[in-house]
């Protein structure tokens, strides 16, 4: 059973847009969701994480909004670049003691100049 | 600072051969993962180390054996390879961050082919 969905599988934006990319989580404990993103032939890098006590966190054209009453938070990409061109994961876990994260499927993200 | 090391960066194996995958981190962190990565189906977890001495299994460990050889190294090793191993498997490590938070840290990859 998947924990964590993600869409859309893939995404392509015109340079300067906004690309956006959805993730829902079903277990209710997870308390910590960060974003990856993942450059061919290299490992993924984290991008930005937000906890479920805000409902939005910015780090330059980097957004994520959280929506905890409905589990869905979302990436939002604003002014996106060429060089934005890459796949993001999603993913969650509960912070504290130890915990592994579970990741979304993905979602490649081409932006054209 | 290297960070999260993996060889070899390539490989081809016949089926029923074995193989062990090397990663090596030196953030002195505590905790170490090996992950898969399929078109498709995102990362997921084959085993992972919590801390020095301690190994669990992820979820896809069907197929591989761990080794956490001490704090810097972590192997993963396929007893008989099969094709449905053919992936590309990621190295990662960790120790708790700002608030408990883990931030994982991967290494460059693995790209394994299974004739």
């Amino acid at each position: 059973q998947q924990q964590v969905k993600q869409s859309p599988q893939s995404l392509i934006v015109q340079k300067g847009g906004i690309s956006i990319i959805n993730c829902a989580y079903e277990n209710t404990a997870f308390d910590y969701f960060p974003w990856y993103q993942q450059f061919p032939g290299k490992g993924p890098a984290l991008l930005i994480a937000i906890r479920p006590d805000v409902s939005e966190k910015k780090e330059g054209r980097f957004t994520i909004s959280f929506n905890k009453s409905a589990k869905q938070f979302s990436l939002h990409i604003m002014d996106s670049q060429p060089g934005d061109s890459a796949t993001y994961f999603c993913a969650a876990s509960i912070r504290g003691g130890y915990s592994t994260l579970t990741f979304g499927k993905g979602t490649m993200l081409l932006v054209s100049p | 600072n290297a960070g999260v090391t993996q060889t070899p960066k390539f490989q081809v194996l016949k089926t029923g051969q074995s193989m062990t995958l090397q990663c090596a981190q030196d953030m002195n962190h505590n905790s170490m993962y090996w992950y898969r990565q399929d078109p498709g189906m995102g990362l997921r977890l084959i085993y992972y180390s919590a801390s020095e001495g301690t190994t669990d299994k992820g979820e896809v460990p069907n197929g591989y054996n761990v080794s956490r050889l001490n704090k810097r190294e972590f192997s993963l090793r396929l007893e008989s390879a099969a094709p449905s191993q053919t992936s590309v498997y990621f190295c990662a490590s960790s120790d708790r961050g700002g608030q408990g938070a883990y931030e994982q840290y991967f290494g460059p990859g693995t790209r394994l082919t299974v004739t």
